[in-house]
């Protein structure tokens, strides 16, 4: 079993939409968890953090569920520039070494 | 700030050949820098985890003297693919460590060996 796992998609949406990603992780140690977004050809960028008590910056909202070791990303009002690949990203206790899943290709249309 | 570059930012080698890639952070010192691949289609996967003025830490299945790594400085580390061939063609990109939990990532390095 991966130690991240994400639907890779694509997710094909229109303009507007509310689209939303999961990810499962198996590592129980795992500290902290993120989402990066990763354009075609290029390095990975953070988006944001993901904290248990859930956290949103503007049109993004991220909640993690450790419980169900479950991490979501939530996007409203979709944006032709949100297309990318979202990679969800867990940080191992006691270190700093990242492990990234295979990402989830979002495509937004006219 | 905490900008990571990367050079090149593309190569074509020949079967055979080395190919040196370095990874620089350029306006704060990384004591700590890791290197990743990517091919198409797949995650990020670490290679190695490079520590400034020790030797590189190597995951699981990553050949170390295929892969050569120095960090001889706090800005500077690099990634030499000795004796490359076609699988090693990939993407590399490296990240420094920023904060405890926040890695810069550099813009990658595509390497195609023909």
């Amino acid at each position: 079993r991966k130690e991240v796992e994400q639907d890779p998609g694509p997710f094909n949406v229109p303009e507007g939409a509310t689209v939303a990603f999961n990810c499962t992780y198996s590592n129980s140690a795992s500290q902290s968890f993120f989402w990066y977004r990763q354009d075609c050809r290029k390095e990975p960028k953070l988006l944001m953090s993901v904290y248990s008590s859930g956290n949103e910056d503007g049109r993004f909202t991220a909640q993690l569920n450790r419980a169900s070791q479950y991490i979501s990303l939530l996007i409203r009002d979709s944006k032709l520039s949100d297309s990318a690949t979202y990679l969800c990203v867990v940080n191992r206790r006691g270190g700093n070494k990242l492990t990234f899943g295979t990402g989830t290709q979002l495509k937004v249309e006219l | 700030g905490a900008v990571v570059s990367q050079h090149p930012s593309w190569v074509i080698c020949k079967s055979g050949t080395s190919v040196k890639i370095e990874c620089r952070s350029l306006d704060f010192q990384a004591t700590t820098m890791f290197w990743y691949r990517q091919f198409p289609k797949q995650s990020l996967m670490l290679m190695a985890t490079s520590n400034e003025g020790s030797k590189a830490t190597y995951e699981q299945g990553v050949e170390k003297d295929k892969f050569l790594i120095n960090h001889a400085s706090l800005t500077l580390s690099t990634l030499t693919v000795t004796s490359a061939h076609p699988e090693d063609s990939s993407f590399y990109i490296c990240s420094a460590d920023g904060t405890a939990e926040t890695q810069y990532f550099g813009p990658g390095t595509r390497l195609l060996v023909l």
